[in-house]
């Protein structure tokens, strides 16, 4: 069975331009989650999916960034436009069921840097 | 409100020797506590998790940690290190409620393995 997987693996942006980031969940997950990890700070709580629902929004750090789940499949993850302190590795999570004890299965992350 | 302190963002070990990796919380709500391990190149793996089960905790690659509440600790042990275990480890915290399913994690630890 296939983990879940993120696309691209790396990304260069200029401050300013727009930048995209996918997250292919493992199969007949309907819960998928974004973290951020900011260089040399801790992981941090972006959003959570459940199928095509946000089901909670509150780590989104402002409205440049906007996450979508069409199809409760894969998600986006849209960063317009891009500041320098947007930079960080950004990871995907899915879990087949809802609730705190289930365990949240990570991608590789997507590392962006911002010049 | 929960938060996770990882005392030591650096610790080494010789091989063969005990690794103690330590994790502090604190929690509004009873907790239910993950360990994730990171090497290189690739995604979060769930080491071990306490779920108000047991209070010691066994994992994968030997590790094993103990919760403890009265001392808000959630310590991560393994008796003999090998060199396979070099990576960065992470301590999490979700509250066991339903409907807040976010982890909040530690700074991390990176281990390093003398041989």
């Amino acid at each position: 069975e296939a983990g879940v997987t993120q696309f691209p693996s790396h990304s260069v942006i200029e401050k300013g331009q727009t930048v995209t980031l996918r997250c292919d969940p493992i199969s007949g997950h309907d819960n998928l989650y974004w973290y951020r990890r900011v260089m040399g700070k801790e992981i941090k709580f972006l959003l959570h999916f459940v199928k095509e629902s946000k089901q909670d929004e509150s780590g989104m750090p402002n409205n440049r960034f906007l996450a979508e789940r069409t199809g409760g499949t894969y998600s986006t993850l849209k960063v317009q436009p891009a500041e320098l302190e947007d930079s960080g590795v950004y990871f995907c999570a899915s879990s087949q069921l809802s609730g705190s004890a289930y365990e949240q299965y990570f991608g590789p992350g997507t590392r962006l840097t911002v010049t | 409100a929960q938060s996770v302190t990882q005392l030591g963002s650096h610790v080494s070990v010789s091989e063969g020797a005990l690794v103690l990796l330590r994790c502090n919380y604190s929690s509004s709500v009873p907790p239910y506590l993950f360990w994730y391990v990171q090497y290189p190149n690739q995604g979060l793996q769930l080491l071990l998790k306490y779920t108000s089960a047991a209070t010691l905790v066994k994992g994968i690659n030997g590790f094993e940690a103990e919760f403890k509440k009265s001392e808000t600790s959630f310590h991560l042990t393994k008796p003999s290190a090998h060199m396979s275990d070099a990576a960065e480890y992470f301590c999490a915290v979700r509250r066991s409620n339903f409907g807040n399913e976010k982890l909040t994690f530690g700074t991390g630890t990176r281990l390093t393995i003398i041989p």
